[in-house]
């Protein structure tokens, strides 16, 4: 079973529209993290968040904030007023508490695709 | 900050031929490098998992003796794709995980694009 899942395949937008991203995750694990990466398309992974399973606070960051929902194991990211530098693949992921009080392994989603026109 | 390095960026290499990828940790230790392949418009699928000085762990379907990986020092791990074919370009990906950061944890190295033609 996907760990990771993002329902959104591609969004179009245009500029200054608010966008959110979906994403839903699964795990038995009680200590688990949570990431957003943007990825333009040069390729490079840009870190965006990293959240705690024990952390539920929602999180703003400029233009950029995130909605933590462990009851419905959900971690949407939502863009306000989006602008074309926003385009990019959009990656939410998961980490499960590996040995000891390392982290383990990311399970990715299948990502989605922004597109924000002028 | 933690930056992985890795090169080469791109490589174009001939079918048959064997392709090296280097992943260098610049400013930490990275005891566990994780290795991705991407397909376009694919999401990053992990290959291995490589810890210092022992064998890398490989995911189901990826052939050990395809894609070798060494991790011999705490600030290298490489990659070589061997008898590469045409279906083997990708864009590959590593990924050190740095226990020292708390908000970050995952360095990823900027990728290479391989093609095998």
């Amino acid at each position: 079973a996907q760990k990771v899942t993002q329902a959104q395949t591609e969004i179009s937008v245009v500029e200054k529209e608010d966008v959110t991203l979906d994403c839903v995750y699964e795990t038995r694990d009680t200590t688990y993290y949570l990431f957003w990466y943007k990825q333009p398309p040069s390729g490079e992974l840009v870190f965006l968040i990293r959240r705690n399973s024990f952390d539920e606070q929602n999180e703003i960051s400029g233009r950029y904030s995130w909605n933590f929902q462990k009851s419905t194991s959900s971690f949407n990211f939502t863009i306000t007023a989006s602008q074309v530098v926003d385009s990019a693949v959009y990656f939410c992921a998961l980490s499960e508490r590996g040995r000891g009080s390392t982290l383990g392994r990311l399970y990715f989603g299948r990502g989605t695709q922004l597109t924000v026109w002028p | 900050g933690a930056v992985v390095s890795q090169h080469p960026s791109w490589v174009i290499c001939k079918s048959g031929t064997s392709v090296k990828i280097e992943c260098r940790s610049l400013d930490f230790q990275a005891t566990t490098m994780f290795w991705y392949r991407q397909f376009p418009k694919q999401s990053l699928m992990l290959m291995a998992t490589s810890n210092e000085g022992s064998k890398a762990t490989y995911e189901q379907g990826v052939e050990k003796d395809k894609f070798l990986i060494n991790h011999a020092s705490l600030t290298l791990s490489t990659l070589t794709v061997t008898s590469a074919h045409p279906e083997d370009s990708s864009f590959y990906i590593c990924s050190a995980r740095d226990q020292r950061l708390a908000n970050y944890g995952y360095t990823f190295g900027s990728g290479t694009r391989l093609t095998v033609v």
